[in-house]
């Protein structure tokens, strides 16, 4: 087990509904990401935080948004669900960036997901 | 722009072949790393090995190993004498250096492995 806690491990919305997915990083790590894991599919990036601001976004709307806390932890947050958001959301945590190598070294350590389905 | 191609999406074999899971990259950076990462069906993604793009060397770890080749882009992971419990699926992904900014895995599609007994 990597340390990483998602929860919770399943959801069931409606579309129009709003979601928030929540994420406890390894200790240690202040940086946090996530991933949208489509069926199969490999994961995409949706964004980065460190240091409680955004790091980095991937190809993904506004109507996904993030949180992080003082404690490291992260919200994912999705508005107005649409049924293309089904899919496993991966949360992964690092050391902070650019310790233990430059960035981008840094292997990214999982949670086991949080699998939602809009129905 | 950066994109990881895995071709093979299924792979079956019987019990203590050997299998060779197939990565192939495209980056325009001279400086960036390669991940293997396992995916049993609980859903969370195993760290299996990093390899940075100035190290060509072939790296072994018991029943694994994997080729990096710059000259083709190509990171490739071979499993020796498999065994049930190597059923997974298996995805490989790049993350490029980078002053500033994210560090963002990009991935490619997996290769589902089955290994019968």
């Amino acid at each position: 087990e990597t340390g990483v806690t998602q929860s919770p491990t399943h959801l069931i919305k409606t579309r129009g509904q709003q979601v928030t997915l929540r994420c406890s990083s390894q200790s240690g790590h202040n940086t946090v990401s996530w991933y949208q894991q489509a069926l199969g599919q490999g994961p995409q990036f949706i964004f980065q935080y460190y240091r409680e601001e955004e790091n980095g976004r991937g190809n993904f709307p506004p109507r996904f948004s993030g949180l992080q806390f003082p404690n490291y932890s992260s919200e994912l947050n999705v508005n107005a669900l649409e049924l293309d958001d089904s899919a496993l959301y991966l949360c992964a945590s690092n050391p902070s960036l650019g310790t233990g190598g430059p960035l981008g070294y840094n292997e990214q350590f999982f949670g086991p997901g949080t699998r939602l389905t809009v129905l | 722009a950066q994109k990881v191609t895995q071709a093979q999406t299924e792979i079956s074999v019987v019990e203590k072949e050997d299998v060779t899971l197939d990565c192939v990259y495209e980056t325009r950076d001279t400086t960036y790393y390669l991940f293997w990462y396992k995916q049993p069906p609980s859903g969370e993604l195993v760290f299996l090995i990093r390899r940075n793009s100035f190290d060509e060397q072939n790296e072994i770890s018991g029943r694994y190993s994997w080729n990096f080749q710059k000259s083709t882009s190509s990171f490739n992971f071979t499993i020796t004498a498999s065994q049930v419990v190597d059923s997974a699926v298996y995805f490989c992904a790049l993350s490029e250096a980078s002053i500033q900014g994210a560090q963002k895995l990009v991935f490619g599609q997996g290769t589902r492995l089955t290994i019968n007994p």
